[in-house]
């Protein structure tokens, strides 16, 4: 199975800062990679797929870059409502496998 | 608007089994591969199956291969999963998922269903 190693696995930020987080697959996976945002007691929303698509309605502060192993979501201008539990996951090669999760906070 | 609505989840004793549905309604169903989703209780996520939009394919994580069947029923655009000879460890929330046509993205979750596993 190919493993997704995230990090960090919890951060603190202050609004209107910019934060990055980091997604490590253990094997080459050709960008066939999503971020998936989960808010407190919600199911998880499609943010970002192919690595840096934008998925439909979400703020344009989001954005995805990275290949071969190495991926990151970065948030620009931190707004509250992006306090979540942020999630990538590959589909490059089943069984389809996600990171642990980012926990993002306010500081 | 997509909307994905998991019931049957509840409080099931180890080895038993348990069906879960998800009734699927604004968008047509029978085009849509779909999937199931679980989360362990404060942990993170985990793919368990898909299936073919016309039922014809299915796909299992290795966990649940011979125990668990995904299945579906396009004239009542509804999605289940038959999980038998249940354990402790596959007590979780299970979301349903519509996939996307290109790249079989998780586009769409379902609120969740939670079973809990125990004697």
């Amino acid at each position: 199975d190919i493993q997704m190693t995230q990090s960090p696995a919890s951060l603190s930020a202050s609004l209107g800062e910019t934060v990055t987080i980091e997604c490590l697959a253990s094997e080459d996976i050709y960008s066939n990679l999503a971020w998936y945002q989960q808010k407190p007691g919600k199911s998880p929303q499609l943010l970002i797929y192919y690595a840096n698509s934008l998925n439909d309605g979400v703020p344009s502060r989001f954005s995805g870059s990275g290949s071969g192993t190495q991926y990151s979501l970065k948030i620009n201008s931190l707004q509250s409502e992006d306090v979540s539990i942020y999630f990538c996951q590959q589909n490059y090669d089943s069984p389809y496998t996600f990171g642990a999760g980012t926990k993002l906070e306010l500081k | 608007e997509v909307q994905l609505v998991e019931s049957g989840g509840g409080l099931v004793q180890p080895g038993r089994s348990m069906k879960l549905s998800c009734a699927a309604s604004g968008f047509t169903f029978n085009n849509y591969d779909m999937a199931w989703v679980c989360q362990a209780p404060k942990k993170g996520l985990e793919w368990v199956a898909t299936i073919s939009y016309d039922g014809s394919s299915t796909y299992y994580r290795d966990s649940v291969k011979g125990r668990f069947t995904i299945s579906r029923d396009n004239a009542k655009s509804t999605l289940y999963l038959q999980m038998d000879s249940l354990r402790s460890e596959d007590t979780a929330t299970y979301y349903c998922a519509r996939l996307t046509t290109v790249g079989h993205w998780f586009a769409y979750w379902g609120q969740g269903t939670l079973v809990t596993v125990s004697s």
